[in-house]
């Protein structure tokens, strides 16, 4: 079975600084994983993901994750965070079939 | 290419009326998945369409229904609504949905609110 588990609902960043979202991942396959952004009354939107072709994934809007088998985690990180980062934040992994199994969600404040 | 639409943006039904969503997909997406998402319960699969056959359904009640024609548009149905089924309805297309490496791009959604 896979699922995700997303350590911390809510985390608040100062503008400028690094942004970590934590996304661990539990799959009895090798896994596809990956990071959705959704901004207020509108749909997710893909920031990257990662099918086992590199480790480090680079995504839209800066944003990077790096897949470490050893520790089953996809972090999610950007170098210096904008104001127009603040939204929810997503992990998922593909299961069977089509079907995305989502974390619970990371809300990202940026304090100015 | 046009992304995912979604209609109605927004719904408000009663208690025991039913309601249905429609959900156009990315030109040449063949799969279409519903998702509920509510902030109890998060995103949650309710089931995915391919070819006009239901390919994967999620652990969601018998009135909760959905088809897909053979232009790949799909929709969703709810019948005898209620209150916990307000919700956001998200709808993702994809191409195949059988690669492994496919990605699932979603609309707006539409906010389901039962009264």
């Amino acid at each position: 079975a896979q699922s995700v588990t997303q350590l911390g609902s809510h985390v608040s960043v100062s503008e400028g600084a690094l942004v970590l979202l934590r996304c661990n991942y539990s799959s009895s396959v090798p896994p596809y994983l990956f990071w959705y952004v959704q901004y207020p009354n509108q749909g997710l939107q893909l920031l990257l993901k990662y099918t086992s072709a590199a480790t480090l994934v680079k995504g839209i809007n800066g944003f990077e994750a790096e897949f470490k088998k050893s520790e089953t985690s996809f972090h999610l990180t950007k170098p210096s965070a904008h104001m127009s980062d603040a939204a929810e934040y997503f992990c998922a992994v593909r299961g069977r079939g089509n079907q995305f199994y989502f974390g619970t969600g990371t809300s990202l404040t940026v304090i100015p | 290419k046009a992304g995912v639409t979604q209609t109605p943006r927004y719904l408000i039904k009663t208690r025991g009326q039913q309601v249905t969503l429609s959900c156009s997909p990315i030109s040449g997406h063949r799969s279409v998945s519903w998702y509920q998402q509510t902030p109890g319960q998060g995103l949650q699969f309710l089931f995915e369409y391919f070819s006009e056959t239901q390919r994967n359904k999620g652990n969601f009640p018998g009135r909760f229904s959905g088809r897909q024609f053979s232009n790949s548009r799909s929709e969703m149905n709810v019948s005898t609504l209620e209150l916990g089924d307000s919700a956001l309805y998200l709808c993702a297309s994809s191409l195949e949905g059988d690669s492994r490496t496919d990605t699932q791009y979603f609309g707006p959604g539409t906010r389901l609110t039962v009264l």
